[in-house]
C-alpha cells in the first residue's frame, strides 16, 4: 500500500517553456503533498507543502509564481515549472502524507527528472 | 537554527556491520525517520523512532536517544545492494521534516 506516482519520470524542454508535473497517490487520500528538488550529490530541498483545496506554503526563497503548484483532490497534486531554464534542472520528487503531522511517514514518488536545454 | 549532522561517506565490507550517526538540533522533536535513496531514485523510509531505544527491523535497526539529540541506523550482514545514501530526518515542532544531508555508503567486496 502507499504507492505514490509521478509522471513523466524524465523530460526535457526548451528555456522558456512550461513544464506540468503530475504526482498521484495511487492507494490512499493524501490530505498534504510536498514537492521536493534535488541537485546532484545533494540532500532533499523542500519547495512546497500543499494541503489539498488550499494554496500551497512555499519555503524561503521558492519563488510561487515560477513554481505552479495545484492541489485540487486528495489523490493530485502538480508542479508547474514556468519559463524553465537551464538553472531549473533537477530531480524533482513528490511525497505524499496521509496526516500533516504525527508519525505518518511520507511516501515518495519515483521523482522527474527534468532538463531544460 | 535547525541542523542534523551526518556523514558524508562512509565505507564498508560486504558481509560487515555498519553505524551511520545523525545528530540533530530543531525546535521541538516529533519523529526521527531514517531513508534510503539509491543514485536516481526516490528515497524510500527505513524507519521511525519517537521513543528512546532500538527499533529493529530485519537487518537494519535504528537507536534514539532525544536527551542527546542523536541516532543512529545500525546496518548488518551488508550486501552490496546496500550501497545507497542514507537519509535522517526530523519531524520538528511543527512537525516539518528538516534534512540531513545524507550518508553514502559505499559497500566493498
Amino acid at each position: 500500500g502507499a504507492v505514490v506516482s509521478q509522471h513523466p519520470s524524465w523530460v526535457i524542454c526548451k528555456s522558456g517553456t512550461s513544464v506540468k508535473i503530475e504526482c498521484r497517490s495511487l492507494d490512499f487520500q493524501a490530505t498534504t503533498m510536498f514537492w521536493y528538488r534535488q541537485f546532484p550529490k545533494q540532500s532533499l530541498m523542500l519547495m512546497a507543502t500543499s494541503n489539498e483545496g488550499s494554496k500551497a506554503t512555499y519555503e524561503q526563497g521558492v519563488e510561487k509564481d515560477k513554481f505552479l503548484i495545484n492541489h485540487a483532490s486528495l489523490t493530485l497534486s502538480t508542479l508547474t515549472v514556468t519559463s524553465a531554464h537551464p538553472e531549473d534542472s533537477s530531480f524533482y520528487i513528490c511525497s505524499a502524507s496521509l496526516k500533516a503531522g504525527g508519525s505518518y511517514e511520507q511516501y515518495f514518488g519515483p521523482g522527474t527528472r527534468l532538463t531544460v536545454t | 537554527g535547525q541542523n542534523i549532522d551526518q556523514p558524508t561517506e562512509m565505507t564498508a565490507t560486504e558481509g560487515a556491520i555498519v553505524q551511520i550517526n545523525c545528530t540533530y538540533q530543531t525546535s521541538g522533536f516529533n519523529g526521527l525517520f531514517w531513508y534510503q535513496q539509491h543514485a536516481g531514485e526516490a528515497p524510500t523510509f527505513l524507519s521511525y523512532n519517537v521513543l528512546d531505544g532500538l527499533e529493529e527491523k530485519g537487518r537494519f535497526s535504528s537507536f534514539l536517544s532525544r536527551s542527546k539529540g542523536y541516532s543512529y541506523l545500525l546496518l548488518k550482514e551488508l550486501q552490496m545492494k546496500d550501497s545507497a545514501s542514507y537519509l535522517c530526518a526530523v519531524k520538528d515542532s511543527n512537525y516539518q521534516l528538516i534534512w540531513g544531508a545524507g550518508t553514502k555508503l559505499i559497500i566493498k567486496p
